[in-house]
């Protein structure tokens, strides 16, 4: 079945770098949305993208899917410890909108 | 607004025992709903999802079993469980027809000793 792969696995930054994650599949997506996970806590959904070479922006958070919907990316500008957490993207399935598929996750680590 | 319960939150079984996790939404009808497992420090691993009342697709041969006996309420069984049952459960919800939003509720820490 479809499958979205995540790279890094983790990463580690300095207070104030920047930080990006990628979400690749090997086949067209539908949609692919994006979430944050604090340690110790619970999947937080923070935005969905549809269209082709979509950007969308929330404060420090930048959103790109890809024009061939094969992937996406997630960048945040000067981390700060509260980004601290796993992000993941996630997609409903073609054949099956229902079925919702979670790549493996980034964890990102900021260190003061 | 929509709320969604799960228990119990944490719970230390032994191997070979039943298993029940419980997990209800308010505040929606007729809602998509969602088992996921997540292994320390891993992803999330789909189980079942659930579009309608006694409607249950199961994505992974295991031990696991899932009812959904009213429309806002949805279990996870196990007869017998195994230590590689151990994980964080997590239920969640999502709009009739999946509008790409996915609400999780705080999860379930099983321990298998």
């Amino acid at each position: 079945g479809q499958q979205v792969m995540q790279i890094p696995q983790y990463q580690h930054v300095q207070e104030g770098e920047d930080f990006t994650t990628y979400c690749n599949s090997s086949t067209t997506l539908s949609n692919i949305q994006w979430y944050k996970q604090r340690p110790g806590g619970h999947p937080v959904f923070l935005i969905q993208l549809v269209k082709s070479g979509e950007v969308k922006k929330q404060k420090r958070l930048t959103f790109q899917f890809g024009e061939a919907k094969k992937n996406s990316s997630l960048h945040i500008t000067a981390t700060q410890t509260t980004d601290v957490g796993t992000y993941f993207c996630a997609s409903g399935q073609k054949t099956s909108y229902d079925k919702v598929i979670f790549g493996p996750g980034t964890s990102l680590s900021v260190i003061p | 607004s929509q709320t969604i319960h799960q228990w119990p939150a944490t719970l230390v079984q032994p191997v070979g025992s039943p298993l029940s996790l419980e997990c209800t939404v308010e505040g929606t009808s007729n809602p998509n709903l969602y088992w996921y497992r997540q292994a320390a420090g891993r992803g999330l691993q789909l189980l079942f999802y659930s579009v309608g009342i006694g409607q249950i697709s199961s994505e992974v041969p295991q031990n696991l079993s899932a009812s959904r006996p009213q429309d806002r309420q949805f279990i996870l069984s196990s007869k017998k469980l195994l230590l590689s049952d151990s994980g964080f459960y997590l239920c969640a919800w999502s709009n009739e027809g999946y509008t790409g939003e996915l609400f999780f509720g705080e999860g379930s820490r099983l321990t298998v000793l």
